[in-house]
């Protein structure tokens, strides 16, 4: 079956304590990419990566790392949160940049 | 700068009745667009796309209409039950990188 699979669903941290969201899929695509969603705010993409080893900055990158060290796998990184990087959390992958996506199930993040 | 706007953010509907789900884009230029449905807890879930190239197409219970004209494109559901509500997405590609923009949603909400 086709998945994409975030970890953890939720997660409560505090300022400044790194952390890393995983995502996996199995669909063998090459892009992947990673959206916040905030209410009024909608879906605004933060990274993306067209293929291994290419990442590049989408609306909102500021506090976000990630990596593509392998295809399936592409983990968003705070490297130190702060309480406005508290939102939904999702991954997303397609065959090509910017066709049909298919999401995650979401990671729900709070930052006290 | 481009934009995907949606002409209502909620939408009640009776059991059985048809609904319809409008959205409006920016860029002459978009030739990919899609409808997503996110219910509560879960990821954005693909419901259906259409090219420029077409003006309707059709799935199960679901319709896209594709009006290039005045830039509009709605989601029709035919005999909508209590099971279709949820958020509703449009995406449109767009700009130089053919990268998607996102509406806000409409919440559509099926009375028994």
């Amino acid at each position: 079956e086709a998945q994409v699979t975030q970890n953890p669903r939720y997660l409560i941290t505090v300022t400044g304590k790194k952390l890393t969201v995983t995502c996996s899929q199995n669909m063998n695509h090459e892009y992947m990419s990673w959206y916040r969603q905030d209410p009024g705010l909608g879906l605004r993409q933060i990274y993306y990566s067209m293929n291994v080893e290419v990442t590049d900055k989408g609306d909102v990158p500021e506090g976000y790392k990630v990596s593509r060290k392998e295809k399936r796998n592409f983990p968003l990184i705070l490297e130190s949160p702060s309480p406005n990087q508290t939102s939904l959390y999702f991954c997303a992958t397609s065959g090509a940049a910017n066709e049909k996506l298919f999401f995650g199930s979401g990671t729900q993040l709070s930052v006290l | 700068g481009e934009s995907v706007g949606l002409h209502l953010p909620t939408l009640s509907v009776q059991e059985g009745d048809n609904s319809i789900i409008n959205c409006a884009y920016s860029n002459s230029a978009s030739d990919y667009f899609i409808w997503y449905k996110q219910e509560s807890g879960k990821g954005p879930q693909f419901i259906i796309d259409i090219r420029s190239n077409m003006d309707k197409r059709q799935g199960q219970r679901v319709t896209v209409l594709l009006n290039k004209t005045v830039k509009h494109l709605s989601l029709q559901i035919a005999a909508t039950q209590p099971g279709d509500s949820a958020v509703y997405f449009c995406a449109v590609n767009a700009g130089n990188n053919r990268k998607l923009i996102w509406g806000l949603g409409t919440s559509l909400a099926v009375n028994p």
